[in-house]
């Protein structure tokens, strides 16, 4: 089974600039997220998609970021302008459902670096 | 609201030696606990999990349980290997949150 791929690896901007990830998650799974990860701390989650509809956005910065996933598939994560702290590995993961017992399966993540 | 804490990292041990590496939580309800394992260069894997009280996750050697008296999901393992040199997170869920602590950078030297 194919698993979570995410595209770019590795990606340098400059800041004030755009940038989007994409991920393409593992085929039939539901719930898609996107985690943040800054050096030396634990994924945090930016959003949260059930199918094509968001769960959680709480901790999205809207001025700056936004994601969709259209048709409840792969999902784009963009920022615009970039900022220096939004360096970071940002996480794409999906899994089947939401219940207690399921796993979510992460992608290599996308490297940010913001100059 | 939820939160995972893990204890600070790096961690340095000698190959055959015994690990922990604790982790406590703090959320309402019953959440599932998780561990998940980051080699380096690749993603996030889950390594075990607990979904319920005195439950015991194991794999690949490492085990831990949910203790819910104390709120915590400990890892540990018997004799490390320099193959398990990675970063651990300890993870909960409820309901459809994911909440990762920190994570503990694991050396294994032979």
């Amino acid at each position: 089974e194919a698993g979570v791929a995410q595209s770019p690896r590795y990606k340098i901007i400059e800041k004030r600039q755009s940038v989007a990830f994409w991920c393409n998650p593992i085929s039939g799974h539901a719930t898609l997220y996107w985690y943040q990860q800054i050096l030396g701390q634990g994924p945090k989650l930016l959003i949260q998609f059930q199918n094509n509809g968001v769960v959680d956005d709480s901790q999205l910065p809207k001025d700056r970021f936004s994601a969709e996933r259209l048709k409840g598939v792969d999902s784009t994560l963009k920022i615009q302008p970039a900022k220096l702290e939004d360096s970071a590995v940002y996480l794409c993961a999906s899994s089947p459902g939401t219940g207690a017992n399921t796993e979510a399966f992460f992608g290599q993540g996308t490297r940010l670096t913001v100059v | 609201g939820d939160s995972v804490t893990q204890m600070e990292g790096p961690v340095t041990l000698s190959e055959e030696a015994f690990l922990t590496i604790n982790c406590t939580y703090t959320a309402t309800g019953y959440p599932s606990l998780f561990w998940y394992v980051q080699y380096p260069g690749e993603g996030l894997q889950l390594l075990l999990k607990a979904t319920k009280a005195d439950d015991k996750g194991s794999n690949k050697g490492f085990e831990a349980t949910y203790r819910k008296e104390t709120t915590s999901f400990h890892l540990e393992k018997g004799s490390v290997q320099v193959s398990d040199s990675a970063v651990y997170f300890c993870a909960l869920r409820r309901g459809e949150k994911l909440t990762f602590g920190t994570g503990t950078r694991l050396t294994i030297i032979p």
